[in-house]
């Protein structure tokens, strides 16, 4: 079937811009994380809904960063005022259910963001 | 605060030698211990993972993993590696207390010299 997908695949903006990145999970997963992954880094875990409602949004950085996700599905990470330092590539994974015992992740292939 | 450290950034070895990879993690509580792989071109996939158990974890493609709690460790090991087996690997760790947000270590890049 059909994995997780991220649109677009390449973002590049000015300093200061707003965006909107894209993340369509797996059809029936609940469970739904962002990642960002900075060059010769690992991913850093910034948001993960269950549903509709944002479980843990612990890992946003500041407040220009938000994600929504009003259906329970599609989900968009957005950015307000970008930075230089915002530069990474944003991964979206999901899982059947938030129990990663048992259940497992899928990630996508990931929107690289390029603040100019 | 939860952190994983791999010791090794860049591994190169030659095909059919083992491969053992280090992981260390820091976390006061029970942990569930993953190891991520990413092919190149592909996106990052489980390649296996520890929750309860066996200590000692197989995975996809004949990789394996032990976990020692005395030791905070996760190493990912493999007899005989591949050309194929050529990618970048994550080790990874959750929390009971925190049971979606999986921190990641920074990476270990494989290359296997056909």
């Amino acid at each position: 079937g059909a994995g997780v997908s991220q649109t677009p695949s390449n973002k590049v903006t000015e300093k200061g811009k707003y965006v909107e990145l894209r993340c369509d999970p797996i059809s029936g997963h609940t469970a739904l994380y962002w990642y960002r992954q900075s060059l010769g880094q690992g991913p850093e875990f910034l948001i993960y809904f269950q549903g509709t409602g944002a479980a843990d949004d612990s890992g946003l950085p500041n407040d220009r960063f938000f994600a929504v996700r009003p259906e329970g599905s599609v989900s968009t990470l957005k950015i307000q005022r970008t930075e230089r330092g915002d530069s990474a590539v944003y991964l979206c994974a999901s899982s059947l259910s938030p129990s990663l015992s048992t259940d497992t992740q899928y990630f996508g292939p990931g929107t690289r963001l390029t603040v100019l | 605060a939860q952190s994983v450290s791999q010791h090794n950034h860049h591994v190169i070895l030659s095909e059919a030698a083992s491969l053992e990879l280090g992981c260390n993690y820091s976390y006061g509580g029970t942990v569930n211990l993953f190891w991520y792989v990413q092919y190149p071109g592909q996106h990052l996939q489980l390649l296996l993972k520890y929750f309860s158990g066996d200590p000692l974890v197989k995975g996809i493609k004949g990789f394996e993993a032990e976990f020692i709690k005395s030791k905070f460790s996760f190493n990912l090991r493999k007899p005989s590696v591949q050309w194929s087996d050529t990618a970048e690997y994550f080790c990874a760790v959750n929390g009971y207390s925190s049971a979606s947000k999986i921190i990641f270590g920074s990476g270990t890049r494989l290359s296997i010299r056909p």
